[in-house]
């Protein structure tokens, strides 16, 4: 079946600019998760998504960074007045549920945001 | 808070030969407990999952990892490596109480050489 999709692939873009990077999670999952990957570290979460609502943005680096999901499938992270240290891939993954069953997460192949 | 700490950044083994990638973690209650794995420019893919039970956990691509809870460790091991195991492997903690937020460790680096 269909994965976790995240378009657009790789993003370039000029310090200063806004630019959002979309999500698509697997059918039927409800949690939805955002995490940002630097060159040579493992993932970092930035905010989680339980249905339509952030149920823990504590991993968002300051207020230029902001999701939504406003109809609980697809959601969208939004960065604006990049700067160059926000440059990283962004992955997205969702799980069927979310809490003490432990679900895995299904990662998308994740977003390269370059910022020039 | 939980934590994990992958503590070698590269590992090279030659083609065939057994592998151990080691993770440790700190979470005071029982994790859950993920292994993935990153080919380049890929996603992350799970290779196993323990939860709880029995605590040698079985997984794809012939990897098997072990639960240890007096050493807070969680090992990944496969017998024999293929060439195309190469890639980064990351260890993850979730927390089986309160918000549910993997938190991953910084990654090994697999290097296979024929």
């Amino acid at each position: 079946g269909a994965g976790v999709s995240q378009t657009p692939s790789n993003k370039v873009t000029e310090k200063g600019k806004y630019v959002e990077l979309r999500c698509d999670p697997i059918s039927g999952h409800t949690a939805l998760y955002w995490y940002r990957q630097s060159l040579g570290q493992g993932p970092e979460f930035l905010i989680y998504f339980q249905g339509t609502g952030a149920a823990d943005d504590s991993g968002l680096p300051n207020d230029r960074f902001f999701a939504v999901r406003p109809e609980g499938s697809v959601s969208t992270l939004k960065i604006q007045r990049t700067e160059r240290g926000d440059s990283a891939v962004y992955l997205c993954a969702s799980s069927l549920l979310a809490g003490g069953d432990g679900s895995p997460l299904h990662f998308g192949n994740g977003t390269r945001l370059t910022v020039t | 808070a939980q934590s994990v700490t992958q503590p070698d950044i590269h590992i090279t083994v030659s083609e065939g030969a057994s592998l151990e990638l080691r993770c440790n973690y700190s979470y005071g209650a029982t994790p859950y407990l993920f292994w993935y794995v990153q080919s380049p420019g890929q996603g992350l893919q799970l290779l196993l999952k323990y939860f709880s039970g029995d605590t040698l956990v079985q997984g794809i691509k012939g990897f098997e990892a072990e639960f240890k809870r007096s050493q807070s460790s969680f090992n990944l091991r496969k017998p024999s490596v293929h060439w195309s195991d190469a890639a980064e492997y990351f260890c993850a903690v979730g927390a089986s109480g309160g918000s549910y937020i993997p938190t991953f460790g910084r990654g090994t680096s697999l290097i296979v050489h024929p």
